[in-house]
């Protein structure tokens, strides 16, 4: 039962374009959603995190939407760079409770 | 300065080995984790720690998974009798501070176990 749906395997989009990375989940009692970004070889690194009582996060060139009523999230990278090819994933835990749920992860593909 | 470190990179066991896989947290870190990630798949929760005290362990697929962190440090995950369906990479992540969703996370590189 995959609480945390990435249902994009893969997206590839031209430099200083938009990326939009989605994510999906089940358990409503999730309150707390990350953005972790891989490359090959490391550990996942921490990007953005939205707390369920907010809508938007935005730090730099990355922005975290949330719909609750929906239980959809999204990624938005603008402008996107090279250096942004990784593996993206959406993760989500609750209030109390520390461990992580993740997706499966997002190929994103910036084509120079 | 120093991140989480993961000892082996990688290992080769034959089916029905042993292993130990090695976590060194950040210097001060009170909470650590385990987490499995299988090919093509996102991490997967396995056990965590605040200092030595192992809080859940709810993830572990069966008792042939053991995880220690005796003096609330390193922290050591064991397989016995390794089956080939425990091949993934095994990620150790772990914050300064304990019992806040918000706590960011810093993961090691993970070992990648293979079992022939």
């Amino acid at each position: 039962d995959q609480q945390v749906k990435q249902n994009s395997p893969s997206l590839s989009v031209q430099e200083g374009r938009i990326s939009i990375l989605n994510c999906d989940y089940t358990n409503s009692m999730f309150d707390y959603f990350l953005w972790y970004k891989k490359y090959p070889a490391e550990g996942p690194t921490f990007l953005i995190s939205i707390s369920s009582i907010k809508d938007k996060n935005e730090d730099g060139r990355f922005t975290v939407f949330l719909n609750k009523s929906a239980k959809h999230l999204s990624l938005h990278i603008v402008p996107s760079q090279p250096g942004d090819s990784a593996v993206y994933f959406c993760a989500a835990n609750c209030f109390g409770n520390e461990k992580l749920t993740f997706g499966t992860g997002t190929r994103l593909t910036i084509i120079p | 300065g120093a991140g989480v470190s993961q000892s082996p990179r990688y290992k080769v066991a034959k089916r029905g080995q042993d292993v130990a896989l090695r976590c060194d947290p950040i210097s001060g870190h009170v909470s650590l984790f385990w987490y499995q990630q299988a090919l093509g798949q996102g991490p997967e929760f396995l056990t965590n720690f605040q200092n030595e005290a192992q809080l859940d362990k709810s993830g572990l697929p069966s008792d042939r998974f053991f995880a220690e962190r005796p003096e609330g440090s390193v922290s050591t995950l064991k397989i016995q009798r390794t089956q080939q369906e425990d091949s993934a990479v095994y990620l150790c992540a772990s914050t300064l501070l304990a019992g806040g969703a918000d706590n960011e996370q810093f993961f090691g590189p993970g070992t990648r176990l293979t079992v022939l």
